[in-house]
C-alpha cells in the first residue's frame, strides 16, 4: 500500500531533550515536506525537501532540523525541544513538485513538558 | 503573496441537505488548488485537485469544486451531506517560489452534520 509511515503517534517529552520523528514514503516521490499543525493557525510548512541531500526551510524551521540522506525517509529533529514546540506534526510527500499534492502521513502529536 | 481563505471555520449541516464550503484564492498566475480532508485523529486526504484542466472537478465521496477564475474561487460542494462526511476541510494552493514549492493552506472549516 502507497504510504507515508511517521512515528511516533504520540509523544510526551521534557524540554531540552532532544528527539527524532521518524518519516517513510514507499513511493517514490521526490518531494517531502514537514508541517505543523495548530488551533487557529492551520498547517505551517517547517522544511522541505526536493530531494536527497536537498532541504530547505518553510515558514516556521526555527528550533528543527531535518536530514535527506535516502530518498523515502525525511526525519524531523528537534535538538532542545521548548514547549511551543507541543502541536500536531505532520511529514507528506509528493511526485511532481507542485501539481500532484501531497500524501500525508497519519501525524505526530508532540507534547513537551 | 499567494494565500487562501476560508469563509467560516464552522458549518453545520442537516443529513442529506447540500454541503457548501468556501474557499477563495489569491494568486498572480493560473494556481493549482487542493481540497483535503481531516477525520479525527488522522492525517490529511487528498478530495480533489484542479490542475488548470476542467473547471469543474470530481472528487472522492461524492465531493467536488469549481474553479471560478473571475471570481477567484474553489468551493467545494456535496449535494447531499452524510454523517460520515464529518470532518474538517483545508483548502490549499500550491505556491512555487524560486525553485521552492509548498503547500499554503486554509485555516480550515470544521463541518458538522446533524441526523
Amino acid at each position: 500500500e502507497a504510504q507515508v509511515t511517521q512515528n511516533p503517534r504520540y509523544l510526551i517529552t521534557v524540554t531540552g531533550k532532544k528527539l527524532t520523528v521518524t518519516c517513510s514514503q514507499n513511493m517514490n516521490h521526490e518531494y517531502m515536506s514537514w508541517y505543523r499543525q495548530d488551533p487557529g493557525l492551520g498547517l505551517r510548512q517547517i522544511y522541505y525537501s526536493m530531494n536527497v541531500e536537498v532541504t530547505d526551510k518553510g515558514d516556521v524551521p526555527e528550533g528543527y532540523k531535518v536530514s535527506r540522506k535516502e530518498k523515502r525517509n525525511f526525519p524531523l529533529i528537534l535538538e532542545s525541544p521548548s514547549p511551543n514546540q507541543t502541536s500536531l506534526y505532520f511529514c507528506a510527500s509528493s511526485l511532481i513538485q507542485g501539481v500532484d499534492g501531497y500524501t500525508f502521513g497519519s501525524g505526530t502529536r508532540l507534547t513537551v513538558v | 503573496a499567494q494565500s487562501v481563505t476560508q469563509l467560516g471555520s464552522h458549518v453545520s449541516v442537516s443529513e442529506g441537505a447540500l454541503v457548501l464550503l468556501r474557499c477563495n484564492y489569491s494568486s498572480s498566475v493560473p494556481p493549482y488548488l487542493f481540497w483535503y480532508v481531516q477525520y479525527p485523529n488522522q492525517g490529511l486526504q487528498l478530495l480533489l485537485k484542479y490542475t488548470s484542466a476542467a473547471t469543474l472537478v470530481k472528487g472522492i465521496n461524492g465531493f467536488e469544486a469549481e474553479f471560478k477564475k473571475s471570481e477567484t474561487s474553489f468551493h467545494l460542494t456535496k449535494p447531499s451531506a452524510h454523517m460520515s462526511d464529518a470532518a474538517e476541510y483545508f483548502c490549499a494552493v500550491s505556491v512555487s517560489q524560486g525553485g521552492s514549492e509548498k503547500l499554503v493552506f486554509g485555516k480550515g472549516t470544521k463541518l458538522t452534520v446533524n441526523p
